[in-house]
């Protein structure tokens, strides 16, 4: 059974703090690794993934594969009142079909 | 512009009703799935089709059924077998390998 884990939350932080969002997964043989954000009432859309082990960076959002230690990381800097949403690890592997975390509740705080 | 709509975006049923929720991309993606969220959980998959005319299923069939006769099209109908149907369903889709997205999603309720 392929396993997606992450921390529950809820992360609170402040606002213009740095937001570090965890999770760990079971397959080793995972390849493909994305970060969705879903607001609450809403769908999950899609804001990074990575498939190479090391960080990828999109404005203020910084994705950390680590292969090795089966652990991928989601940085948001300077935090705003709008990141404030449910965070979705997504991890697939050979049969491309990705198995989701349970996601974690970020709150940013002005 | 290109994306992926469900509808209708409210479902209310009567328990023992089948009810089709409807999935449309534009994306010219391969691949669509069905998944159901329910409160505090993550996402749960029901079916999923890599080609036309073809489907698999998921982790949590029992109770929906599925055809993919279009590439665009791939709708889920919720059978009267399934015993908790009261959900938010989300219906996704990805160009093979990469990653998914999803449509807005159709939140069910039956009584």
């Amino acid at each position: 059974q392929k396993e997606v884990e992450q921390n529950s939350g809820p992360l609170s932080v402040p606002e213009g703090a740095i937001a570090s969002l965890n999770c760990t997964y079971s397959d080793r043989v995972s390849q493909s690794f994305f970060w969705y954000r879903q607001y609450s009432g809403k769908s999950p859309e899609l804001i990074m993934s990575i498939y190479s082990n090391g960080d990828k960076e999109d404005g203020r959002f910084t994705a950390q594969l680590n292969k090795a230690s089966q652990y991928v990381s989601l940085l948001i800097r300077d935090s705003q009142p709008s990141d404030s949403a449910t965070y979705l690890c997504a991890v697939s592997g050979g049969s491309y079909i990705p198995t989701f975390g349970r996601g974690t509740s970020l709150i940013v705080h002005p | 512009d290109g994306g992926i709509t469900q509808s209708p975006k409210y479902l209310f049923r009567k328990e023992g009703q089948n009810v089709t929720l409807s999935c449309e991309q534009n994306l010219n993606h391969d691949a669509m799935y069905w998944y159901r969220q329910d409160p505090g959980q993550g996402l749960r998959l029901i079916y999923y089709s890599q080609i036309v005319n073809d489907f698999q299923k998921g982790d949590i069939a029992e109770g929906y059924s599925v055809s993919r006769e279009k590439k665009e099209s791939f709708p889920l109908t919720v059978t009267s077998a399934q015993k908790n149907p009261t959900a938010f369903y989300l219906c996704a889709s990805s160009a093979s390998v990469y990653e998914q997205y999803f449509g807005p999603g159709t939140r069910l309720t039956v009584t």
